[in-house]
């Protein structure tokens, strides 16, 4: 089957810029998660959706990141304006019963000047 | 927040020895897992053990689950230098449909 697909690979913009990241989950899989990898780290989730609804986005910082999964299907997550501290990877993931079967994209590595 | 902690935070050793990390975490789980994560990639599923578990094989890969501890230790056997990555256990947290990540830990195998 197709994994988690993730793009851009790469994104380097300047603070108070916006960039906005793409993920496509593997086809069936009802959950969805955003994850911020901080070099040096371990993953952070950001949030989760269940089909097209948040489940918990209690660690996604409102004031500048925003994330939709319309029609339950792809993802996409928001950084407006950036900051520096928000240079990292963002990893997509989605699974088809819980914490079972979870499958990570390549994520894009965000870097911001 | 952090709910796993992996220890050692790095190690390195030949090519051909065991390596053995271990994982603490805090709240009741239902699972654990261990990833492995190459520099600049995605994390990559390595075992998951139930909390009903108390030993699994994969493998090169044995883990370990003491619930009572709240600890978990995942052995390489016969490390490769393929094995060189960071590794992380992650746990569902109160059974909850999210993994919660630790640090991580990272191997070096050396040829």
């Amino acid at each position: 089957e197709a994994g988690v697909a993730q793009s851009p690979r790469y994104k380097i913009i300047e603070k108070r810029q916006s960039v906005a990241f793409w993920c496509n989950p593997i086809s069936g899989h009802a959950t969805l998660y955003w994850y911020q990898q901080i070099l040096g780290q371990g993953p952070k989730l950001l949030i989760q959706f269940q089909n097209n609804g948040v489940v918990d986005d209690s660690q996604l910082p409102k004031d500048r990141f925003s994330a939709e999964r319309l029609k339950g299907v792809d993802s996409t997550l928001k950084i407006q304006p950036a900051k520096l501290e928000d240079s990292a990877v963002y990893l997509c993931a989605s699974s088809l019963t819980g914490t079972l079967g979870y499958t990570f994209g390549s994520g894009t590595r965000l870097t911001v000047v | 927040s952090q709910q796993g902690e992996e220890d050692p935070q790095a190690l390195s050793i030949q090519e051909g020895e065991n390596a053995t990390m271990n994982c603490s975490y805090k709240t009741s789980i239902n699972n654990l897992q261990w990833y492995r994560q190459n520099s600049g990639r995605g994390l990559v599923h390595l075992i998951l053990i139930r909390s009903n578990e108390r030993e699994k094989h994969s493998g090169r890969l044995r883990v370990t689950l003491d619930t009572s501890k709240k600890s978990s230790s995942l052995l390489i056997t016969a490390s490769r230098a393929a094995d060189t990555a960071s590794y992380f256990c992650a746990t569902d947290v109160g059974g909850s449909e999210k993994l919660v990540f630790g640090k991580g830990m990272k191997l070096t195998v050396n040829p």
